[in-house]
């Protein structure tokens, strides 16, 4: 069964520090991974994509993957009362034609 | 707000019952997906319709089914509805098939089955 793995939390971390989300998955086949945010009693909404190996930088966003050690993060720098939400780590499996998504993992950001 | 809309917002079904889910893609978008969230729980990928073609099928019974049609707006058909399938439905359009083109979710269907 492929899978995609992360902690549940919640994460604490005080406003404006870095928030560092983990994922690990199992399909070593996987080519695309995604990073989702979603607020309660909302639908995900993409925050980015990443397909190589090595970090990608959007604003306050850096994902990072490591393909030989099947791991992808998200880190979230400056973080904000607006950054709490669940954050949902997703992998595309099967040469792109299925997608999982982890379980997410819930972030609050402490004022 | 992403222009994908669905209807109904809510619907309670009791089980062993039928169920159609409707999803209007954003403007211009040739692919949907369809995913269900249980509480607590990440989407699960159900299927993925490209051009009115199904595109990829995730671990879901055959009694699951759906439709995409040439305006690109799609069903999501659910038969002998068990207790278990009380969830979020969620459906996700995007310009290409497969995920390489950003998906944007609707705002979902819950589905209560009694």
């Amino acid at each position: 069964q492929k899978e995609v793995e992360q902690n549940s939390g919640p994460l604490s971390v005080p406003e404006g520090a870095i928030a560092s989300l983990n994922c690990t998955y199992s399909d070593r086949g996987s080519q695309s991974f995604f990073w989702y945010r979603q607020y309660s009693g909302k639908s995900p909404e993409l925050i980015m994509f990443i397909y190589s190996n090595g970090d990608k930088e959007d604003g306050r966003f850096t994902a990072q993957l490591n393909k030989a050690s099947q791991y992808v993060s998200l880190l979230i720098r400056d973080s904000q009362p607006s950054d709490s939400a669940t954050y949902l780590c997703a992998v595309t499996v099967n040469r792109d034609d299925k997608i999982i998504f982890g379980k997410g993992t819930r972030l609050h950001i402490l004022p | 707000e992403t222009g994908v809309t669905q209807s109904p917002t809510h619907l309670i079904k009791t089980r062993g019952q039928q169920v159609t889910l409707r999803c209007s893609s954003q403007s211009g978008h040739n692919t949907v997906s369809w995913y269900q969230q249980a509480l607590g729980q990440g989407p699960q990928f159900i299927f993925q319709y490209y051009r009115e073609e199904e595109n990829g099928r995730g671990n879901f019974p055959p009694r699951f089914s759906g439709l995409q049609f040439p305006n690109y707006s799609s069903e999501l058909n659910v038969n002998a509805l068990e207790l278990d399938d009380s969830a979020l439905y969620l459906c996700a359009s995007s310009l290409g098939q497969g995920y390489t083109d950003t998906q944007y979710f609707g705002p979902g269907t819950r589905l209560t089955v009694l």
